[in-house]
């Protein structure tokens, strides 16, 4: 059974301390990997596809990386706006999207 | 361009009534999908319409819940005889196809007392 285990489940920061997510997956055949921000009361927004290990990709403040058995999302120098819960979610094959708990992260001023 | 939109936002209704979300999905998608998020928890996939295909049904959690599709346009997700258990925020989302990255609405909230 696909899985999909993201790290830590909270995280407080202070404004401008850099960190990363985890997120790790155990799936046969990965199609693709994607992180979205969710933030309270609203729907999740598409953030980044990843598709083979290797690959990274930047918006911003983050950056998001994979390899054959997880992926982070780095941010660095974060921003009271970035606070938000970060979802992680992988598609096998033909197989729907399976999402991960989310990590729950808050930047202080 | 517009985004997903979902209606109502908010939703109370009473044990034992049925209730109907809409979908409205982002024009030119074929990709349409249904997920349910309890309070404090992960996406939970419900189900999933590509186009004029047959829709992936498997995450439906009883025969209280179905859900159509008229074409690559609106989709209800109807809930019969609904129960406490039924409480939780219902995201749709739509894509260009199946596989491509998913574009959520706003989530209808569902209360059932």
């Amino acid at each position: 059974e696909d899985q999909v285990t993201q790290s830590p489940e909270a995280l407080r920061l202070q404004e401008g301390e850099s960190s990363s997510l985890n997120c790790s997956y155990t799936v046969s055949g990965l199609r693709g990997l994607f992180w979205y921000r969710q933030d309270p009361g609203k729907g999740p927004e598409f953030l980044f596809t990843l598709y083979s290990a290797g690959e990274e990709k930047e918006k911003e403040r983050l950056k998001a990386t994979l390899t054959k058995k997880e992926s982070f999302l780095h941010i660095t120098a974060p921003k009271p706006e970035d606070s938000a819960t970060y979802l992680c979610a992988v598609q096998a094959g033909a197989q729907k999207l399976v999402f991960g708990q989310g990590t729950r992260l808050t930047i202080n001023p | 361009g517009a985004g997903v939109s979902q209606s109502p936002s908010n939703k109370v209704t009473e044990k034992g009534k049925d209730v109907e979300l809409r979908c409205d999905p982002i024009s030119g998608h074929t990709a349409l999908y249904w997920y349910r998020q309890r309070l404090g928890q992960g996406l939970e996939f419900l189900i999933y319409f590509q186009g004029n295909s047959a829709p992936d049904k498997s995450g439906l959690p009883s025969d209280r819940f179905s859900a159509e599709r008229t074409g690559e346009s609106v989709s209800t997700l109807t809930i019969q005889r609904t129960q406490q258990e039924d409480s939780a925020v219902y995201l749709c989302a739509s894509s260009l196809r199946w596989g491509y990255e998913q574009y959520f609405g706003p989530g209808t909230r569902l209360t059932v007392t």
